[in-house]
């Protein structure tokens, strides 16, 4: 059973396009995140929802929005791509209350957005 | 603000060997330190979870060490295997629950 599952796993689209990535956990975790891996390979923070809350937004471009319907799912969704939205996002969850010690994280396989 | 540093960036190995990774932290103020190791077209699996209270983890050949005052962390891995082969990242949580990931350091066993 996959614990984090993202999908798609690989998403090529145009310019100028909206698209969404999915991401569900089935640990029961409380926190669910959105990070995005760059061509360096640097691994940066973009949100995290606690319980349909969001907790951290770091600085993005509002043309990404995070939607969590519930604790099990964290979706991302992208308006008006743009040739530089192109990366790695990862999807990942843990059993962590906000300001409290993180009990480890959980990521999933990652989504590869291409934008040509 | 919060740096993680990995050094080297690269290492190739001949099987068998043992190794250490290193990871720096500028900002001693952390809840934990975790070592991750990535795969070509995978996600991150989670090794070692070190607690700001601990000062090493072991699971099979894996070991983690933390020191906290000096700012650094170190995986060491025994009997290198050319199935170790990946990226291997730090990274720590910090006062505010963010993560802070190091650039990773890319590991070659050679059979």
């Amino acid at each position: 059973d996959t614990a984090v599952s993202q999908t798609p796993k690989y998403l090529v689209t145009q310019m100028g396009n909206d698209k969404s990535i999915k991401c569900e956990q089935n640990l029961g975790h409380d926190t669910m995140y959105w990070y995005k891996q760059d061509s360096k390979k640097f691994l940066k923070i973009m949100f995290s929802y606690n319980n349909k809350e969001l907790i951290i937004n770091e600085t993005v471009p509002n043309r990404f929005s995070p939607k969590s319907p519930d604790k099990a799912h964290l979706n991302l969704h992208i308006n008006s791509l743009e040739l530089g939205d192109s990366a790695v996002y990862f999807c990942a969850s843990s059993q962590a209350i906000t300001g409290a010690p993180n009990y480890g994280y959980t990521f999933g396989s990652g989504t590869r957005l291409t934008v040509v | 603000k919060q740096e993680v540093t990995q050094i080297p960036a690269a290492l190739s190995v001949p099987e068998g060997e043992n190794l250490v990774l290193n990871c720096s932290f500028t900002d001693s103020a952390i809840y934990n330190l975790q070592w991750f190791r990535q795969d070509p077209g995978k996600g991150l699996t989670s090794l070692l979870l070190i607690q700001s209270s601990q000062r090493e983890q072991t699971s099979g050949r894996l070991n983690a060490s933390l020191d906290k005052s000096s700012g650094r962390s170190t995986l060491y891995i025994a009997a290198s295997q050319p199935g170790d082969s990946a990226t291997y990242l730090c990274a720590v949580e910090t006062s505010y629950d963010k993560v802070i990931f190091g650039p990773g350091t890319s590991l070659s066993v050679i059979p």
